[in-house]
């Protein structure tokens, strides 16, 4: 166990349909990122937290995507009109003091 | 710019006999690199790490990989292989004067252990 929690662990939407997924990493974590994972791929960098600060965002974030993280603790990753290539796996990760990125379990996501 | 390639989609061993996943990395400085394991629905789990020093690196459950800076490689090994192994196995990459701290990640290799 991480410490790192994600939710909900499975999300099936219409397309078009809105969409959020949450993450709370644990408190010494003050670097957060969210990547995206599709199938047959590692993971690929969204973007990331210094505390409650988005400090760089992906070109795979299209307009679509926003991402917070008020107060500097749990993060939530919303999608709006979904599309089906949207489905994918949505990880969490919170870095660690000695470098290591601790991952949640993670937010399937399926867009029929 | 950063990027990992790890050449083999599926690794299959029989059990008891040693592994290797192999990885190659790109950095534009000097690397931070790493393995992580993935089971079927679930997160990433971090396995080891290579920071500096020792070019071998011991990690959970009996892994170890060998950085060769020369050959620009980090690959995994284990003398002798579980079913229980059998899992994704991705290597990722950070460049060291990076203040931003993201990971580039292979594709994943899949491992197949037999009993």
């Amino acid at each position: 166990d991480t410490g790192v929690s994600q939710d909900p662990r499975h999300k099936i939407t219409k397309r078009g349909q809105n969409v959020t997924f949450r993450c709370d990493p644990i408190s010494e974590h003050n670097r957060l990122y969210w990547y995206r994972q599709t199938l047959g791929q590692g993971p690929e960098f969204l973007t990331y937290f210094q505390n409650e600060a988005q400090l760089e965002k992906s070109r795979l974030l299209s307009d679509r995507f926003s991402a917070e993280r008020p107060k500097g603790s749990f993060s939530t990753l919303e999608i709006q009109r979904t599309e089906q290539g949207d489905s994918a796996m949505y990880l969490c990760a919170g870095l660690a003091g000695n470098g290591e990125l601790f991952f949640g379990e993670g937010s399937r996501l399926t867009v029929l | 710019a950063q990027s990992v390639a790890q050449p083999e989609d599926q690794v299959n061993v029989a059990e008891g006999n040693p592994l290797t996943v192999k990885c190659t990395y790109s950095v534009s400085g000097n690397p931070y690199l790493f393995w992580y394991v993935q089971y079927p629905n679930r997160g990433l789990q971090f396995l080891l790490k290579y920071i500096t020093g020792d070019n071998l690196v011991k990690g959970s459950y009996g892994f170890e990989a060998e950085f060769n800076k020369s050959q620009t490689s980090f690959h995994l090994k284990k003398p002798s292989a579980l079913v229980s192994d059998s899992a994704l196995y991705f290597c990722a990459v950070r460049d060291r004067g990076s203040t931003l701290g993201r990971l580039y990640f292979g594709r994943g290799t899949q491992l197949t252990v037999w009993p």
